[in-house]
């Protein structure tokens, strides 16, 4: 079976533009979750979604914003770019996000760099 | 509230030494699990291992060993005979039903395997 991938791998931006990324989860997998990496702050929950509804949500300003597609598949939107918004971006994809038990699966992430 | 904390921020090791990467969390659930992820520099988060609160068998995957003590809020993951390929950061997590199942990640541990 496939992993979690992400695209792009790499992207840079400057202030106040936007950007969008993009998750496909593991075949059969309908949570995806996002989090944020950074040196200061490490792994950060900024959401999660499940049959296309956000079903949790971290504590993050409204400028991120996500969504799912009827294939699972996920992106997430950051606008208005802050310097402080550089950071890796992991998405994990689990089968149904409903369980404690569930089994997160990280995909490679989304390093953006905001100059 | 739930927290999980890695007091141990970077251990270096000689190829072939033992070493125990420490992990303490706070929930106040009856219920939860504990993770333990790899992140290699190339970024992805490579999962390891999940135990539930109500099971405290030590388990031993190959070099890899765990010790999960309720009295102590410790889940503790030792490395046998390390190797240098194992040197990584890794990460301990946290998910209960009170955080509606999200990780809850630690700081991290960065070790760094010397041949």
């Amino acid at each position: 079976k496939a992993g979690v991938t992400q695209t792009p791998r790499y992207l840079i931006k400057t202030r106040g533009q936007q950007v969008t990324l993009s998750c496909s989860p593991i075949s059969g997998h309908r949570s995806v979750s996002w989090y944020q990496q950074t040196p200061g702050q490490g792994l950060q929950f900024l959401f999660e979604y499940f049959s296309e509804t956000q079903r949790n949500k971290g504590n993050f300003p409204g400028r991120f914003s996500g969504r799912q597609f009827s294939n699972s598949r996920s992106e997430m939107n950051v606008s208005t770019l802050e310097l402080g918004d550089s950071a890796l971006y992991l998405c994990a994809s689990s089968l149904a996000g409903t369980s404690l038990s569930d089994t997160q699966y990280f995909g490679p992430g989304t390093r953006l760099t905001v100059l | 509230a739930q927290k999980v904390t890695q007091a141990q921020t970077e251990i270096s090791v000689v190829e072939k030494e033992d070493v125990t990467l420490d992990c303490v969390y706070e929930t106040r659930d009856t219920t939860y699990y504990l993770f333990w992820y790899k992140q290699p520099p190339s970024g992805e988060l490579v999962f390891l291992i999940r135990r539930n609160s109500f099971d405290e068998q030590n388990e031993i995957s190959g070099r890899y060993s765990w010790n999960f003590q309720k009295s102590t809020s410790s889940f503790n993951f030792t490395i046998t005979a390390s190797q240098v390929v194992d040197s990584a950061v890794y990460f301990c997590a946290l998910s209960s039903l009170s955080a509606n199942s999200k990780l809850t990640f630690g700081k991290g541990i960065t070790l760094s395997v010397r041949p």
